[in-house]
């Protein structure tokens, strides 16, 4: 069965970087793109960007450019998100998406709790 | 950004037929899906382009709409379909909508 496991929760300074994980399992990892969602209370949910598993290229929002990096590592069929200069907006759950052919999330990871705070 | 528009929450009883929309504020075609989301959960997909059941979801979910304005019906509902329901659009650059709150009386 289809399944992305997350890395877990990461409690970071504000300035620093964290870098989470999406572990594929369950299908061919190159066959579909991953996206990343970021959710907040007060924002709700918001689209980070996506990555082609097959070839790198990425495609983000552009809210998130200089914010998010998107990387990917097809042999252990992970994907990677790392977020950098944080701050305590940046404080929130982040998910992993499997995009199906219509450009939804068919499956989601468990999500990562990303906690900035001094 | 196409923003879209659902009602904040609503509360029916269990057996009743349940429908919640969400509005474009631009055409997006058919490109319109809905999660179900419970606490603590991670968002589920329901319905994809408007109308299509995802795998394993229940035919009491079903979608229509088009264009700017969406459904999302549940017939009938039961207790464990307490849960945020979200819409998403992905024919313009992806956008979610703020989420309706089902309760059950």
């Amino acid at each position: 069965q289809v399944q992305l496991q997350q890395s877990g929760a990461e409690l970071a300074k504000p300035g620093s970087s964290v870098k989470i994980s999406c572990k594929a399992s369950g299908y061919t990892f190159t066959s579909y793109y991953i996206s990343w969602i970021k959710q907040t209370t007060g924002q709700g949910l918001e689209y980070i960007g996506y990555i082609n598993t097959g070839s790198g290229g990425t495609n983000y929002n552009e809210k998130f450019k200089g914010k998010a990096t998107l990387t990917v590592d097809k042999s252990s069929s992970t994907a990677f998100m790392q977020l950098s200069s944080l701050t305590p907006d940046d404080s929130a759950v982040y998910y992993c998406a499997r995009l199906g052919a219509n450009w939804e999330g068919d499956y989601w990871g468990q999500g990562v709790m990303v906690t900035v705070s001094s | 950004d196409t923003v879209l528009t659902q009602s904040p929450a609503l509360a029916v009883s269990p057996g009743e037929r349940v429908s919640i929309s969400c509005r474009a504020s631009e055409g997006v075609n058919s490109y319109m899906h809905w999660y179900q989301q419970k606490p603590g959960q991670q968002p589920k997909l329901l319905i994809y382009k408007a109308s299509n059941l995802a795998s394993g979801v229940p035919a009491r979910f079903s979608g229509s709409g088009s264009g700017t304005d969406f459904t999302l019906t549940i017939d009938p509902v039961e207790a464990d379909d307490t849960a945020t329901y979200f819409c998403q659009q992905s024919w313009n650059d992806p956008t979610f909508g703020a989420g309706t709150k089902l309760e059950l009386k």
